[in-house]
């Protein structure tokens, strides 16, 4: 079974300027995939980015990057140049190449970005 | 298009009542999902359909059921409702297991049993 753990309950960052979420998981796997979603006050769950765990090129979205680390099995988001519209919950979730399709999700990460 | 749509958005149940969450898609996808959202904890799979006419067991099944009887409607039961059911419920979609294939959320549903 895998597990994914985010032990950041909380951040906070102000406007402008760079955070980093962290995110670890657990898996027999060699090959999956590995996303970042973001959850805002309308309760909308919005992809924000991924990345194939052969790939060893850190995935990038804009403003948005990921440190990922497979020997460490670890997976941070970067935010940079951080806006108020960033404010969200983000969660971090795993899947399996190969058996089957579920998403398996950490308990996510509530981000506030201030003024 | 609308995506991944939800029907009702709010619902309160007492003990005992019965319900279905409607999910619906018009991007032609084959994977279906529903997911719980409880406080503190991320999205927890309940049951997904690979296709029209199936349905599987994800990691929280026991309590509701489904049904894929259209590939583009996902059914969510619960037949005697209970207050540890109290959450919000989110349906998905995707075309296939691709990295690509990325799922795509409705807006949830909020149910509370009292």
């Amino acid at each position: 079974a895998q597990t994914v753990t985010q032990s950041q309950p909380e951040m906070s960052v102000q406007e402008a300027e760079t955070v980093t979420l962290s995110c670890t998981y657990d898996t027999s796997e060699n090959n999956y995939y590995l996303f970042w979603y973001k959850q805002p006050p309308s309760r909308q769950m919005i992809l924000v980015i991924r990345q194939e765990a052969y790939k060893q090129q850190n995935a990038t979205e804009n403003r948005f990057s990921v440190n990922f680390q497979k020997a460490a099995k670890s997976f941070s988001l970067k935010i940079s140049d951080s806006q108020l519209g960033d404010t969200a919950m983000y969660f971090c979730a795993f899947r399996p190449q190969t058996s089957g399709s579920r998403l398996t999700f950490g308990e996510g990460t509530q981000l506030t970005v201030n003024p | 298009n609308a995506g991944v749509t939800q029907t009702p958005k709010f619902r309160v149940l007492k003990t005992g009542q019965s319900m279905t969450l409607l999910c619906a898609q018009d991007m032609n996808h084959e994977y279906m999902y529903w997911y719980r959202q409880d406080p503190g904890m991320g999205l927890r799979l309940i049951h997904y359909s690979v296709g029209e006419g199936t349905t599987a067991k994800g990691e929280v099944p026991d309590g509701y059921n489904v049904s894929r009887l259209k590939k583009q409607n996902f059914l969510l039961g619960l037949e005697s409702a209970a207050p540890s059911q109290t959450s919000v419920y989110f349906c998905a979609s995707s075309q296939g297991l691709a990295v690509y294939n990325e799922q795509f959320f409705g807006p949830g549903t909020r149910l509370t049993v009292l």
